[in-house]
């Protein structure tokens, strides 16, 4: 099994430029969540999905929208990147929300 | 609002030698629990898990946690350290407070293990 992927692994943009990053799940897990990992901040969640169909925002969603295209599938794109938003984001999933999250390995993204 | 603090951004332990990462929380209802570690260029991996029951919980790799409702507390241990156990390590508590369940993370404990 390959748990949780995330693609790309890297990436570089320049100001303004839009990306979504991917993220797909092969555990028939109802939950996904997107976070991202800043030095000494720990983990802060950007959007997240309980279940097919539902996506809410977390702590920190400015920036970004997500799609959860199907059960497995949880996308997040930056429509106009900016600098602030360098950053390591990881992808997770869960089989219900209160149930202890996967994590993929993280898509690390410079913006310029 | 709900947090999760890790006091020590860093620590070093020799190898053989015992550890203990701290973690409090602030939740008002019975809370779950998790401790995760982090391995350079990795995601987290789940070390352990506290839901209910017995507030001393066995992970993987030989660490061990123990929930304190009177010191709203879940300290990660364990006996003797080996170097690959040299990561960061993130406490987190599940809140359901806003209708949905989500986790709040700590800000990491980064340990250093000398030979």
């Amino acid at each position: 099994n390959a748990g949780v992927t995330q693609t790309p692994k890297f990436q570089v943009l320049k100001t303004g430029q839009s990306m979504t990053l991917q993220c797909a799940q092969d555990m028939n897990h109802n939950s996904m969540y997107w976070y991202r990992q800043d030095p000494g901040m720990g983990l802060r969640l950007i959007y997240y999905s309980a279940s097919e169909g539902t996506t809410d925002k977390g702590e920190v969603p400015n920036g970004y929208n997500v799609s959860r295209l199907n059960k497995r599938e949880f996308s997040l794109r930056l429509e106009s990147a900016a600098p602030s938003q360098t950053s390591v984001y990881f992808c997770a999933s869960s089989v219900f929300s209160n149930q202890p999250q996967h994590f993929g390995d993280g898509t690390r993204l410079s913006i310029l | 609002a709900q947090s999760v603090t890790q006091p020590d951004i860093h620590i070093t332990v020799s190898e053989g030698a015992s550890l203990e990462l701290r973690c409090n929380y602030s939740y008002g209802a019975t809370p779950y629990l998790f401790w995760y570690v982090q391995s350079p260029g990795q995601g987290l991996q789940l070390l352990l898990k506290y839901f209910s029951g017995d507030t001393l919980v066995q992970g993987i790799k030989g660490f061990e946690a123990e929930f304190k409702r009177s010191q709203s507390s879940f300290n990660l241990r364990k006996p003797s350290v080996h170097w690959s156990d040299a990561a960061e390590y993130f406490c987190a508590v599940g809140d359901s407070t806003s209708g949905t369940y989500k986790y709040i993370f700590g800000t990491g404990t980064r340990l250093k293990v000398l030979a």
